[in-house]
């Protein structure tokens, strides 16, 4: 009965390959997201959406194309992978304007 | 814009010890303000949350934090270490609405010894 689970957990591959995640929540929530922490640890929104409506896009290269089929999920497809990607990627949700947010585990995309 | 500042990016304390994560946050309207534990290849769990309610916020394992505007500090604290606090801990703002989005502080990582 996992709130956030994210596939896979673990991603490695080469640079130049095109690859996705896949989010999905069971809590009902209306608004999902998608954060990337860097080997520094540190956390930065890269996407949120509303109603499968995209309403933030933190300047992320058109590379990453996340894509909602409905409120409950949320996938990011990453094309042309490059080095920097390496990191993990968070997806979270929450309900519109009532926090908190709820994180998955995390996908380690690592880039060889 | 809003903004958080964790001082002390390492923090070492003995078990049972006081445990004080300091968290600053600047943000252009009142702000929601969250804790946030990272366990070692974990996702991140939530520890406390300030929403204009009580300034003193207890949380889960014994973590509480108040939240002051004159200083605009929500310092994380716990009265005895143990073990199994050693983690990353991360501060967080937000705002309200639709957009909102959690801008993290860069976490402190702390460290519980014998």
């Amino acid at each position: 009965d996992t709130a956030v689970s994210q596939t896979p957990k673990y991603l490695v591959t080469q640079m130049g390959n095109d690859k996705s995640i896949k989010c999905e929540q069971n809590l009902g929530h209306d608004t999902m997201y998608w954060y990337k922490q860097d080997s520094k640890k540190f956390l930065k929104i890269m996407f949120s959406y509303n109603n499968k409506e995209l309403i933030i896009n933190e300047t992320v290269p058109n590379r990453f194309s996340p894509k909602s089929p409905d409120k409950a999920h949320l996938n990011l497809h990453i094309n042309s992978l490059e080095l920097g990607d390496s990191a993990v990627y968070f997806c979270a949700s929450s309900q519109a304007g009532s926090q908190p947010q709820h994180f998955g585990d995390g996908t380690r995309l690592s880039i060889l | 814009a809003q903004s958080v500042t964790q001082l002390g990016s390492h923090v070492s304390v003995s078990e049972g010890a006081l445990v004080l994560l300091r968290c600053n946050y600047s943000s252009s309207v009142p702000p929601y303000l969250f804790w946030y534990v990272q366990y070692p290849n974990q996702g991140l769990q939530l520890l406390l949350k300030y929403t204009s309610a009580a300034t003193l916020v207890k949380g889960i394992n014994g973590f509480e934090a108040e939240f002051k505007k004159s200083e605009t500090s929500f310092h994380l604290t716990k009265p005895s270490a143990h073990m199994s606090d050693a983690a990353e801990y991360f501060c967080a703002v937000s705002t309200t609405g639709t957009a909102s989005k959690l801008t993290f502080g860069t976490g402190t990582r702390l460290q519980v010894t014998l």
